[in-house]
């Protein structure tokens, strides 16, 4: 069965720090989002993405975030300057064309110290 | 702004009990989603519903557009269903908003 794949599946950095995280999606699919869960919280949307570009971001995806899909198959989260409080699980999705679930990397947990 | 409860935030259960999980929302939505994620943090999509009813196995999910609320039953519980199951809701630009989860102990 086809699946997202996440990668590294646990990263420490140092606060101030950059991180790229990596997600390679259902290859049809068409759609993609970055989600985060702090820890005991709930899962919190970031950004879409669709035709190469970002079609909706949420207020907690500010300008030390950004994404790419630099070669049609990887779709990467960089969070320029790493805080204490970016420390979160984060999440991978992809969806195919028209009303679809969404299927899940097993994500990134990110430890920022 | 779209808001998803759920309740209960907790439901411990004996093995082979029936469980309900609810959720509601506050706006129209495009479709309504139940997700399970494991101890160790994945997500695995259950169901999308628009309308209706549908069932899987031993789960079935309901959704009522005109109330905005929706429910997951899990018939003859097994403690393989423990888990936290999410609700999230979508409205029309295909992004999620989640629910706080329901976390569920099946004890043998």
């Amino acid at each position: 069965e086809p699946e997202v794949t996440q990668t590294p599946s646990h990263q420490v950095t140092q606060m101030g720090q950059e991180v790229i995280l990596r997600c390679v999606p259902i290859s049809n699919h068409l759609y993609f989002y970055w989600y985060r869960q702090i820890l005991g919280q709930k899962v919190e949307f970031l950004v879409s993405f669709y035709n190469n570009e970002i079609s909706e971001k949420s207020e907690i995806f500010d300008d030390q975030f950004s994404v790419e899909r630099p070669d049609g198959s990887n779709f990467t989260l960089k969070i320029r300057s790493t805080k204490l409080e970016d420390s979160a699980m984060y999440f991978c999705a992809s969806r195919g064309r028209g009303p679809s679930s969404a299927f899940f990397g097993q994500g990134t947990r990110l430890t920022v110290v | 702004k779209n808001e998803v409860e759920q309740s209960p935030q907790n439901l411990t259960a004996q093995e082979g009990e029936f469980i309900t999980i609810n959720c509601s929302y506050s706006v129209g939505i495009s479709a309504l989603h139940w997700l399970q994620q494991h101890p160790g943090g994945g997500i695995v999509s259950l169901f999308m519903l628009s309308s209706g009813k549908k069932k899987h196995g031993r789960l079935i999910a309901t959704i009522n557009i005109q109330e905005k609320h929706s429910s997951l039953h899990i018939t003859a519980s097994h403690p393989r269903d423990s888990a936290v199951y999410i609700c999230a809701s979508e409205a029309g630009s295909y992004q999620l908003t989640f629910g706080k989860g329901t976390k569920l102990s099946v004890i043998p």
